[in-house]
């Protein structure tokens, strides 16, 4: 079976400081996808990246990065410099595998970034 | 412009009813899907669709039902059977039903049973 496991449920920074949120998987199939969304106080999820398996390339984004690792299967994300405006739950996700193009979503993180 | 449209955005229901959530997109995707997200927890499908007059059970579907009539419409319906109805539902779609499939979502509808 597919799983997603973010193990930080809530992180607290104080504006411009760097934080990183972790996310690790599992799936026995060699093409998946990751994926991750923010959910800001409004409600709806939005896409932020997504990375196929066979692309272990690390991504930059202004002040988002993205560490994908398959040796350890985790694909962690970075902000730099965070800011208020940061303040979200993020989440990773997965599709691929034996749950076929359904994406499976991790619990969560809740990032609290304080002026 | 083009999006997802969820209503209402807050729903009271007694225990026994019947409630319909309303999803609505006009960005022409195929595919559409129902999440329910709890506190604490990540997002659990409930339904999905991948194309018209098609649609498949997700992982907690029992006390749920759903009809896609149309492309751009895909309304949930929460039953006097799903136990602990209360919860944030998300509604979302995508171009295609596909691995790499980005999610659109709405802002959501957030039930309470009273």
């Amino acid at each position: 079976a597919q799983k997603v496991t973010q193990a930080q449920t809530e992180i607290s920074v104080v504006e411009k400081e760097d934080v990183t949120l972790d996310c690790v998987y599992e799936t026995r199939d060699t093409t998946y996808y990751l994926f991750w969304y923010k959910q800001p106080p409004s409600g709806e999820l939005v896409f932020l990246i997504r990375r196929n398996s066979f692309d272990e390339q690390n991504e930059i984004s202004g002040r988002y990065s993205w560490n994908f690792q398959k040796s350890t299967s985790s694909f962690n994300f970075t902000i730099t410099a965070s800011q208020v405006v940061d303040s979200a739950v993020y989440f990773c996700a997965l599709s691929g595998g034996d749950g076929g193009f359904k994406t499976i979503f991790g619990a969560g993180t809740r990032l609290f970034v304080k002026a | 412009d083009g999006g997802i449209t969820q209503s209402p955005k807050y729903l009271f229901r007694k225990e026994g009813q019947n409630v319909t959530l309303s999803c609505e997109q006009n960005l022409n995707h195929d595919a559409m899907y129902w999440y329910r997200q709890d506190p604490g927890q990540g997002l659990r499908l409930i339904y999905y669709s991948q194309i018209v007059n098609d649609f498949q059970k997700g992982d907690i579907a029992e006390g749920y039902s759903v009809s896609r009539e149309k492309k751009e419409s895909f309304p949930l319906t929460v039953t006097s059977a799903q136990k602990n109805p209360t919860a944030f539902y998300l509604c979302a779609s995508s171009l295609g039903a596909s691995l790499a499939g980005e999610l659109f979502f709405g802002e959501g509808s957030r039930l309470t049973v009273l």
